[in-house]
């Protein structure tokens, strides 16, 4: 049972464009949302999260939507980068969790293309 | 501050062989976790731990064992290697204040065969 889906396993744009790249999850106990960002051969780092009390968060060129009646989740990236050349990861955790365990989606690897 | 160090890097087993992954982080930080990906997948959840003599299980501790005897170290150990354990194993840490937020290792990529 995937509790977390990133339904898109990879997406290509062009330099200077928006990237979007989508998250579900099924979960309704879940209230607090990450973004991760992986290069080959290295760990996840974290990027951006939103609590369930917000429906936005921004941080530079990254910005995270929450729609929590559709239980869906998004990252906008603008401007896409090369450098932003990597597998996103969506995770989320449920607060009555103690720990901080997270449910990690399968991933998008999103290609910026010069 | 090195973050977080996993060894080794690679390691190749034979089924039915045992083996320690180590994870050593200089943070200070009283949570650490222990995950496995399996290609095309996310990250899945093996054991976690909140402090120095307190662990508990993830979504897949079945075949692992853990212990956590100093807020430094959390060793993952494998006991009778099986196929289906051929994964990448990332170690992660985070702090109580904002234990979302964690900090990965590098992983180490075990091959079981």
């Amino acid at each position: 049972d995937q509790q977390v889906k990133q339904n898109s396993p990879s997406l290509s744009v062009q330099e200077g464009r928006i990237s979007i790249l989508n998250c579900d999850y099924t979960n309704s106990m879940f209230d607090y949302f990450l973004w991760y960002k992986k290069y080959p051969a290295e760990g996840p780092t974290f990027l951006i999260s939103i609590s369930s009390i917000k429906d936005k968060n921004e941080d530079g060129r990254f910005t995270v939507f929450l729609n929590k009646s559709a239980k869906h989740l998004s990252l906008h990236i603008v401007p896409s980068q090369p450098g932003d050349s990597a597998v996103y990861f969506c995770a989320a955790s449920a607060s009555y969790n103690q720990g901080g365990k997270l449910i990690f989606g399968q991933g998008t690897e999103l290609s910026v293309k010069p | 501050n090195a973050g977080v160090t996993q060894t080794p890097k690679f390691r190749i087993l034979k089924i039915g062989q045992s083996m320690t992954l180590q994870c050593t982080q200089d943070m200070n930080h009283n949570y650490m976790y222990w995950y496995r990906q399996d290609p095309g997948m996310g990250l899945k959840l093996i054991y976690y731990s909140v402090g120095a003599g307190i662990t508990d299980k993830g979504e897949v501790p079945n075949g692992y064992n853990v212990s956590r005897s100093t807020t430094e170290d959390f060793p993952l150990r494998l006991e009778l290697a099986a196929p289906s354990q051929t994964s990448v194993y990332f170690c992660a840490s985070s702090h109580g204040q904002n234990y979302y937020e964690q900090y990965f290792g590098p992983g180490t990529r075990l091959t079981v065969t």
